[in-house]
């Protein structure tokens, strides 16, 4: 079985602070993990992905994610927000072998001037 | 190179009516995926499918709903009379057949409205 829980359905953040999104799962064998990102009135977009590889992983537009294997969580964070990372946030969580991820209930990145 | 599309964008339906949804894939991709999503909820799976086949259908409602992806064309999500409740933005994904690490590329997704 595997499961993501998203801590803060809503964070703030003032623009150029740093951005700390929250995602533990649970997996029973050792797992795929993903960010991916939503604008408004779109799809999600991968962010980044751990595969097994590194544990701290860097995606687009300025984003990385660390798996702590110990504390079951792969959080995201961004050095300095921009005006534009606010978007819907989403962690999803894939155990090998399965084609089906689960997602988080998502993450709103809200981003004052 | 484009990206997994889907119509209609939006598509309003009164209830009782059948509500057609249509994805294609990204090219040379054989595997969709199709993800109900609520409002301030995350995508809920549906159902799984490669061409002519059903590989899990274990989201899909069990009445009503229904799926293909034939061998030519799209696949169509069909949701027969529809009801309020069915209101959701429906995402489509397409993964290719010999990825390992199971990454999927979305469409813009369809947003239901039953009146």
């Amino acid at each position: 079985a595997q499961s993501v829980t998203q801590l803060g359905s809503h964070v703030s953040v003032s623009e150029g602070a740093l951005v700390l999104l929250r995602c533990n799962y649970s997996s029973s064998v050792p797992p795929y993990l993903f960010w991916y990102v939503q604008y408004p009135n779109q799809g999600l977009q991968l962010l980044l992905k751990y595969t097994s590889a590194a544990t701290l992983v860097k995606g687009i537009n300025g984003f990385e994610a660390e798996f702590k294997k110990s504390e079951t969580s792969f959080h995201l964070t961004k050095p300095s927000a921009h005006m534009s990372d606010a978007a819907e946030y989403f962690c999803a969580v894939q155990s090998g072998g399965s084609y089906i991820p689960t997602f988080g209930r998502g993450t709103s990145l809200i981003v004052h001037p | 190179n484009a990206g997994v599309m889907q119509n209609p964008r939006h598509l309003v339906r009164r209830r009782g009516q059948e509500a057609r949804l249509r994805c294609s894939p990204m090219k040379g991709h054989s595997h969709v995926y199709w993800y109900r999503q609520l409002p301030e909820e995350g995508l809920k799976f549906m159902v799984y499918l490669q061409k002519e086949n059903i590989i899990d259908e274990s989201g899909m409602p069990k009445e009503r709903f229904s799926a293909e992806f034939p061998k030519e064309g799209p696949s169509i999500l069909r949701i027969q009379q529809v009801v309020r409740g069915d209101s959701a933005a429906y995402f489509c994904a397409s993964s290719p057949a010999d990825r390992g690490n199971h990454e999927q590329y979305f469409g813009p997704g369809t947003r239901l409205t039953v009146t």
